[in-house]
């Protein structure tokens, strides 16, 4: 069975661009979360979607969206880009995003100059 | 407010020995934990988990044992191999906050051969 699987692995932009980062789950899944790690703050959630409906969202700006598609694809969008935004962008998914594993993709490490 | 703390940044230990990796919890209404291992520009893989019903987990080399009345989790490798140097992070969930995990800053474990 494929893993979770991200697109692109490696960006860069520049401040105040905007930036789409795609998720493909496991085949089944139809849970997906996204998380964002950088050295001082660690692993934080950003928001989880489940059957094309964001269910929860972490404490981060309205800058940050995503959403899911009816094959489970999700997609999340950071607009305006800031240099505190440089980080790996990770998305997990599981079947139904209760009491179960979320299995993670390779991430996406996102630099902004 | 950090609600998963791994209180030891680093852990060195000899091959063939054992390895404990422990963590501690703030919030009561966590009923899953979870033990992750990363290596560098990798996403996370998971290890084990344990629900709250159970103060016990056993997985080959893998054992995680829960003491709720401490909000206390470890992580026992037996034996542990010089490819089980990495990061390891320990996560918690509650059953009402779907698809959100909470994790620790992580504990760096080397092995030495």
């Amino acid at each position: 069975k494929a893993g979770v699987t991200q697109t692109p692995r490696y960006l860069i932009k520049t401040r105040g661009q905007q930036v789409t980062l795609s998720c493909s789950p496991i085949s089944g899944h139809r849970s997906v979360s996204w998380y964002q790690q950088t050295p001082g703050q660690g692993l934080q959630f950003l928001f989880e979607y489940f059957s094309e409906t964001q269910r929860n969202k972490g404490n981060f700006p309205g800058r940050f969206s995503g959403r899911q598609f009816s094959n489970s694809r999700s997609e999340m969008n950071v607009s305006t880009l800031e240099l505190g935004d440089s980080a790996l962008y990770l998305c997990a998914s599981s079947r139904s995003g209760g009491a179960n594993e979320q299995f993670f993709g390779p991430g996406t490490r996102l630099t902004v100059l | 407010d950090q609600q998963v703390k791994q209180n030891s940044p680093s852990l060195s230990v000899q091959e063939g020995r054992i390895s404990i990796l422990n963590c501690d919890y703030t919030n009561s209404m966590f009923d899953y934990f979870l033990w992750y291992k990363k290596y560098p520009a990798e996403g996370p893989t998971f290890l084990i988990s344990i629900s709250s019903i159970k103060d016990k987990n056993e997985d080959g080399r893998f054992t995680v044992f829960l003491n709720k009345s401490a909000k206390h989790l470890s992580l026992h490798i037996v034996p542990s191999q010089p490819g089980d140097s990495a990061v390891y992070f320990c996560a918690a969930s509650d059953s009402s906050n779907t698809g959100k995990l909470i994790f620790g800053q992580g504990t760096t474990l080397q092995v030495k051969p």
